[in-house]
């Protein structure tokens, strides 16, 4: 199995920071690879796909890059409601087993 | 509008079955590949299975053997139904419908808790 993991797993940030969180995989897995949010109670929802196209409705300042087994989502300027749990998901392995990142909690410094 | 509506959770004693329910509208969930993701309290999330278009199911190792999932295209409804629950099942259960040439998870429901405790 594709084992997924992030760095790093919390970190406190200001608005107005730029952010990056780093998602690496136990194998190359091209470039299928996304990126949700979540904030607390709620659904995830979905950023980024195919490691860098951003999700229709989604703000320009989330980017995402990569690919084989490293890659990252950075923020460029930090607003308050981006303050949430990012988590990445490899969707590569056949037959499926479409594993998450243990999540990066992103607070207010 | 693409809106799912998960029901169907509750309170169930370990060994015990339960049926999980996802209402589709705006999309036809015969046409999508739809998946349930589960999250247990304070942790991440996993994902437990897949239904392709063409009726294939796929399951997370952890699940496999225990969970079915399956869809009615009249109802345009999802389903997980699991049995043999045990207490690491207990969880808030998301369906999803996805991308229909990849795994990625476009949309998602509100998600419906299971508590698998005696």
């Amino acid at each position: 199995a594709i084992r997924m993991t992030q760095s790093p797993s919390s970190f406190s940030a200001s608005t107005g920071d730029r952010v990056t969180i780093t998602c690496r995989a136990s194998q190359g897995i091209s470039s299928y690879l996304a990126w949700y949010q979540q904030k607390p109670g709620k659904a995830p929802k979905l950023l980024i796909y195919a490691a860098s196209t951003l999700q229709s409705g989604v703000p320009s300042r989330f980017s995402g890059s990569g690919s084989g087994t490293d890659f990252t989502l950075t923020i460029s300027c930090l607003q308050s409601e981006d303050f949430a749990t990012y988590y990445c998901q490899q969707y590569y392995s056949y037959p499926p087993r479409f594993t998450f990142g243990p999540g990066t909690k992103v607070d207010i410094k | 509008e693409v809106q799912l509506v998960e029901t169907g959770g509750g309170l169930i004693q370990p060994g015990g079955s339960l049926r999980l329910s996802c209402a589709a509208s705006g999309f036809t969930v015969s046409s999508n590949y739809m998946s349930w993701v589960r999250q247990a309290p304070g942790k991440g999330l996993e994902w437990v299975s897949v239904i392709y278009s063409g009726g294939s199911t796929y399951y997370a190792d952890s699940v496999k053997g225990r969970f079915t999932i399956s869809r009615d295209n009249s109802k345009n409804t999802l389903y997980l139904q699991m049995n043999s629950l045990r207490a690491e099942d207990t969880a808030v259960y998301y369906c999803a419908r996805d991308d229909s040439s990849s795994g990625y998870h476009l949309n998602w429901g509100q998600g419906t808790l299971v508590t698998v405790s005696s």
